[in-house]
């Protein structure tokens, strides 16, 4: 079984300072990995993902991820904050071969001006 | 991109009376879509997965009566919450798988409200 843990239920940062978010997962089989922003009322849209590829995966919007096996994680970073990342942010497993998506608990942003 | 659209985007409808929310993918065929539900800053929980031309198959706890499946072509598939009550209100999202590289995309939600 796979499980994913949003280790922030809620990080503030300041407009033009860096954002991490932080994810940990388990899983019995080498996992895919999500990171997906969430706008209110509003659907999921993809920043990146992870397939066994590339360790460090480049996403839209100057995010960008690093696949650490050795961690189980697979933390989410930027560089500047801009008001527009203010968002719920989800991390996503699902293991190789299956294609059933496990939703972290998800991390709010708040973004200072 | 490959876009699901899903209608309606906000429903109230009064209790005990059924709803049904559409998911209709726009430029590519839908073989499997998921259908989840998100309560108010909570994350997503998967109620189903439904294949075209074959019967959902539920996850643990959810109620396949009160919850109806249907994914009759590859372009639509819908959830009707059947004798829908204040409980059931929620946020309701549909994705579709794109290909075997993982790639999903998801509606833009139905927000449900009974009263």
């Amino acid at each position: 079984a796979q499980s994913v843990t949003q280790l922030d239920s809620h990080v503030s940062v300041s407009e033009g300072t860096p954002v991490l978010l932080r994810c940990n997962y388990s899983s019995s089989y080498s996992p895919s990995l999500f990171w997906y922003v969430q706008h209110p009322n509003k659907g999921l849209q993809l920043l990146l993902k992870y397939t066994s590829a590339a360790t460090l995966v480049k996403g839209i919007n100057g995010f960008e991820a690093e696949f650490k096996k050795s961690e189980t994680s697979f933390h989410l970073t930027k560089p500047s904050a801009h008001m527009s990342d203010a968002a719920e942010y989800f991390c996503v497993v699902t293991p190789f071969n299956d294609y059933k998506l496990s939703f972290g608990a998800g991390t709010t942003v708040t973004v200072r001006a | 991109g490959a876009v699901v659209s899903q209608h309606p985007s906000r429903v109230i409808c009064k209790s005990g009376t059924s709803v049904k929310i559409e998911c209709r993918s726009l430029d590519f065929q839908a073989t499997t879509m998921f259908w989840y539900r998100q309560f108010p800053k909570q994350s997503l929980m998967l109620m189903a997965t439904s294949n075209e031309g074959s019967k959902a198959t539920y996850e643990q706890g959810v109620e396949k009566d009160k919850f109806l499946i249907n994914h009759a072509s590859l372009t639509l598939s819908t959830l009707t919450v059947t004798s829908a009550h204040p409980e059931d209100s929620s946020f309701y999202i549909c994705s579709a798988r794109l290909d075997s590289n993982y790639g999903y995309t998801f509606g833009s939600g139905t927000r449900l409200t009974v009263v």
